[in-house]
């Protein structure tokens, strides 16, 4: 069975600064992966995924993330961030049968 | 707005109720599931509705009850539930089931059992 692992449980940033989630993913074929953005009050939307191809994938909102097969990693990046960042951030991995694991999520908070 | 509505947004119910969750999608999707979101805990997935039956179940206790009359609505019906139950619940609906799809999730009902 697939596993997520998100080290961080929250992380402040200044705003304007560069910011990095880690994901760190336990599956056995190629993962699918995500990473989705929870708001206060609001559900999940998808920032981004990767399915295969270019390792490096562009979401919405700036954020990249990174595939790293050795490192079983996909770690999520903006290299400036915005008061309206604040939220809370979920990295998944899904399997062929439509399951997806969630990580317990890192909550970002952004000061002026 | 992601097309998917869930009612209520805000449920407090005791022990011996029984209240249902109702969500909604008009994306023209075949697939919809229920998970739980309990504070710092991964989400976990409940259900899984395809083409309006049942494919998946997490092992859920049976005082959940979904129901999926047609692929647009789904239904959580729930009876003598524990203070434990106390969660934010979310839809979610997909093009198909599958991760190659996305998931387009609702905002929640956020529960409270006292």
């Amino acid at each position: 069975a697939q596993s997520v692992t998100q080290p961080d449980i929250h992380i402040t940033v200044s705003e304007g600064a560069s910011l990095e989630l880690r994901c760190n993913y336990s599956y056995g074929a190629t993962p699918y992966l995500f990473w989705y953005v929870q708001s206060p009050g609001q559900g999940l939307q998808l920032l981004l995924k990767y399915f295969s191809g270019d390792t490096l994938v562009q979401g919405i909102k700036g954020f990249e993330a990174e595939f790293k097969r050795s490192q079983s990693s996909f770690n999520l990046r903006k290299p400036s961030v915005h008061w309206s960042d604040a939220a809370e951030y979920f990295c998944a991995v899904g399997d062929i049968d439509y399951k997806l694991s969630f990580g317990a999520g890192t909550t970002v908070t952004v000061r002026a | 707005e992601t097309g998917v509505t869930q009612t209520p947004r805000h449920l407090v119910m005791g022990m011996t109720n029984k209240k249902s969750l109702k969500c909604e999608q008009h994306l023209g999707h075949n697939a919809m599931y229920w998970y739980k979101q309990s504070a710092k805990k991964p989400l976990e997935l409940m259900f899984v509705y395809n083409f309006k039956e049942q494919t998946e179940n997490n092992s859920v206790p049976s005082r959940f009850s979904p129901e999926c009359p047609n692929s647009s609505h789904l239904f959580l019906h729930l009876h003598t539930l524990q203070p434990e139950d106390s969660a934010l619940y979310l839809c979610a609906s997909s093009q198909e089931p599958g991760p190659i799809t996305e998931a387009f999730f609702g905002q929640g009902t956020r529960l409270t059992v006292v």
